[in-house]
């Protein structure tokens, strides 16, 4: 199947600070990839669909300043947490759309993200 | 609006034991219908998904999952569980003309000797 890589698999940062999260699609081409969040023992939330070379959309209640995201190419999305906070740790899993008649998504390993 | 319940939230199922995971949709019209395994702290691995045909589906790892249009279910089986089956278990939902996957709040699956 197709494979989705995300990097780094875990980040400590200090509160305040920006953190950025790579997503790549590594042996096909995603027009639309998908950035989630989960928190301990729960599922997973969608935060934004992003599709490359437009903005990104946002679900309701996510912030798009703090979490900015990018797909500059087919293959490429990230997520920036900005000015991160303790309430920002989370585990972040990205998915990758193969394609739009199909619905199959691929799923990223997952950045563990700790907000000291 | 569009739904996706998993009313267990956890199971204790013995090794060797069958294993039935319940999944429910609430959607206008026969989505995508995946089911998808999580390790503690890793990705999501997807295990099966119908999107039309025959509605009993397999999958990897020994699991099937039968759709029936009736009950608006999609539920997980396997005949015989193993100790390296104990995961939390993802039934999602995605609408045909949509993008969004939805997921269900997860089942957490314990093997018991």
């Amino acid at each position: 199947g197709a494979v989705v890589s995300q990097h780094p698999s875990w980040v400590i940062c200090k509160s305040g600070t920006s953190v950025k999260i790579e997503c790549r699609s590594l042996d096909f081409q995603a027009t639309t990839m998908f950035w989630y969040r989960q928190f301990p023992k729960q599922s997973l939330m969608l935060m934004a669909t992003s599709n490359e070379g437009s903005k990104a959309t946002y679900e309701q209640g996510v912030e798009k300043d703090k979490f900015l995201i990018n797909h500059a190419s087919l293959t490429l999305s990230t997520l920036t947490v900005t000015s991160a906070h303790p309430e920002d740790s989370s585990f972040y899993i990205c998915s990758a759309q193969t394609s739009i008649h199909t619905g199959e998504l691929f799923f990223g390993e997952g950045s563990r993200l700790t907000v000291l | 609006a569009q739904s996706v319940t998993q009313p267990d939230i956890h199971i204790t199922v013995s090794e060797g034991a069958s294993l039935e995971l319940r999944c429910n949709y609430s959607y206008g019209a026969t989505p995508y219908l995946f089911w998808y395994v999580q390790s503690p702290g890793q990705g999501l691995q997807l295990l099966l998904k119908y999107f039309s045909g025959d509605t009993l589906v397999q999958g990897i790892k020994g699991f099937e999952a039968e759709f029936k249009r009736s009950q608006s279910s999609f539920n997980l089986r396997k005949p015989s569980v193993h100790w390296s089956d104990a995961a939390e278990y993802f039934c999602a939902v995605k609408a045909r003309d949509f993008q969004k996957l939805v997921f269900g709040t997860g089942t957490r699956l314990l093997v018991s000797p």
